[in-house]
């Protein structure tokens, strides 16, 4: 079957880094993508990665590792409005058709 | 209107009403879907539509009923729902699978 683990929150201090863990067991997978979403507000689109290594935007990176099927969301600078949860979400290929599957997320608690 | 909208936002039924979910996308993407997201579950796709044709019915109960006349618009209908369909539920478009961009949502109570 198909799995994602990610933990179910994390909290870390205002201007600090802090790094979210997305481990997978999949079939078909071809990319791990990660979403944010406020309360109260639909999920929004932050990266992908398709080939191992590190993809910088801004203050926000994702890793992939696919011989680990391993991936992280690094996010530097903490800043207040990024309390938010995050989803992994696992892009498969299965009979042709493409899919995502959504991690449970994990929410991230800001302290200033 | 740019992106995905959706109608309702809010919507409070009774276990014997028909209601219908509409979203639309301004985005020209040729794939939509509906998602739905209870509290501390993840979020389950229930159906994906790619060129107006139905490629997934993730063994959704029959009481949702998607339909999808053109690319743009895509309408989950509501019939003799159960207490536990109360969530929030999202549409989403993309043009390839990995990038979605999402609807508002409609928080649904079923009464």
């Amino acid at each position: 079957g198909q799995s994602l683990e990610q933990p179910s929150e994390v909290t870390a201090v205002e201007g600090a880094i802090v790094q979210i863990n997305c481990t997978y067991q999949t079939s078909g997978f071809y990319g791990l993508s990660w979403y944010q979403q406020h309360d109260g507000g639909a999920p929004t689109f932050l990266s992908y990665n398709g080939l191992d290594g590190l993809e910088e935007t801004g203050r926000f990176s994702s890793f992939l590792s696919r011989s680990d099927s391993y991936g992280y969301l690094l996010l530097q600078e903490l800043q207040m409005k990024d309390s938010a949860s995050y989803f992994c979400a696992v892009n498969i290929r299965m009979n042709r058709d493409d899919k995502i599957i959504f991690g449970k997320g994990t929410r991230l608690h800001i302290l200033p | 209107e740019t992106g995905v909208t959706q109608t309702p936002r809010h919507l409070v039924m009774g276990m014997t009403n028909k209601k219908s979910l509409k979203c639309e996308q301004h985005l020209g993407h040729n794939a939509m879907y509906w998602y739905k997201q209870s509290a501390k579950k993840p979020l389950e796709l229930m159906f994906v539509y790619n060129f107006k044709e139905q490629t997934e019915n993730n063994s959704v109960p029959s009481r949702f009923s998607p339909e999808c006349p053109n690319s743009s618009h895509l309408f989950l209908h509501l019939h003799t729902l159960q207490p536990e369909d109360s969530a929030l539920y999202l549409c989403a478009s993309s043009q390839d699978t990995r990038d979605q961009f999402f609807g508002p949502g409609t928080r649904l109570t079923v009464l």
